[in-house]
């Protein structure tokens, strides 16, 4: 049973473009939603994080839009570059999850493979 | 700072083999994670560890143990490799716990490089 579903599995844009990445989950114990970026070879690392106490982050070109009521979030990408050509995943995990018996635990989607085209 | 190292990078084993995948962190977190990696599957938990001395079960622990006797290494083993357990393994540690002033990114896990086993 996959707790956050991650959609779609593969894409490809062309330099510039803005390349949009879904998530959804049912567990409304979901507090945090962070996304990692894998280029390849590599292990995942943090991209970006958000809290459902709001609808949007940015960081640089990358945003995060949050949707409570829909249980969806979804990362967006502006103005995409090759380098940015990687596997992203996205991940949730509960309020408190720092608790010891939790153990800062992530749930994570299947992840999506991103090729930005020159 | 090395953050997570992981050993080996690449392993081939003939299946009922055993072997053990060492982490290590000099980040001085107290927990750590083993996942693996498999096409369409994402990262999925196979065990953890919320301190020295303690381990507990993730979401795919059949077939793998582990063990967690200094804080700074948590090893992965396979006692009869099977060809299901082709795949690439990371390895994650974290803190302990969450940072004041709303900080988001307390929950951040750091990876190793992986290591990729192949299982025949």
């Amino acid at each position: 049973q996959q707790q956050v579903k991650q959609s779609p599995q593969s894409l490809i844009v062309q330099k510039g473009g803005i390349p949009i990445i879904n998530c959804a989950y049912e567990n409304t114990a979901f507090d945090y939603f962070p996304w990692y970026q894998q280029f390849p070879g590599k292990g995942p690392a943090l991209l970006i994080a958000i809290r459902p106490d709001v609808s949007e982050k940015k960081e640089g070109r990358f945003t995060i839009s949050f949707n409570k009521s829909a249980k969806q979030f979804s990362l967006h990408i502006m103005d995409s570059q090759p380098g940015d050509s990687a596997t992203y995943f996205c991940a949730a995990s509960p309020l408190h999850s720092w608790l010891m018996e939790y153990g800062n635990k992530l749930v994570f989607g299947a992840g999506t493979i991103l090729r930005v085209k020159s | 700072n090395a953050g997570v190292t992981q050993t080996p990078k690449f392993r081939v084993l003939k299946t009922g083999q055993s072997m053990t995948l060492l982490c290590a962190q000099d980040m001085n977190h107290e927990y750590m994670y083993w996942y693996r990696q498999d096409p369409g599957m994402g990262l999925r938990l196979i065990h953890y560890s919320v301190g020295e001395g303690t381990t507990a079960k993730g979401e795919v622990p059949d077939g793998y143990n582990v063990s967690r006797l200094k804080k700074q290494n948590f090893l992965l083993g396979l006692e009869s490799a099977a060809p299901s357990q082709t795949s690439v393994y990371f390895c994650a540690s974290s803190y302990s716990g969450p940072f004041g002033g709303g900080e988001v990114s307390y929950n951040e896990q750091f990876f190793g490089p992986g290591t990729r086993l192949t299982v025949l």
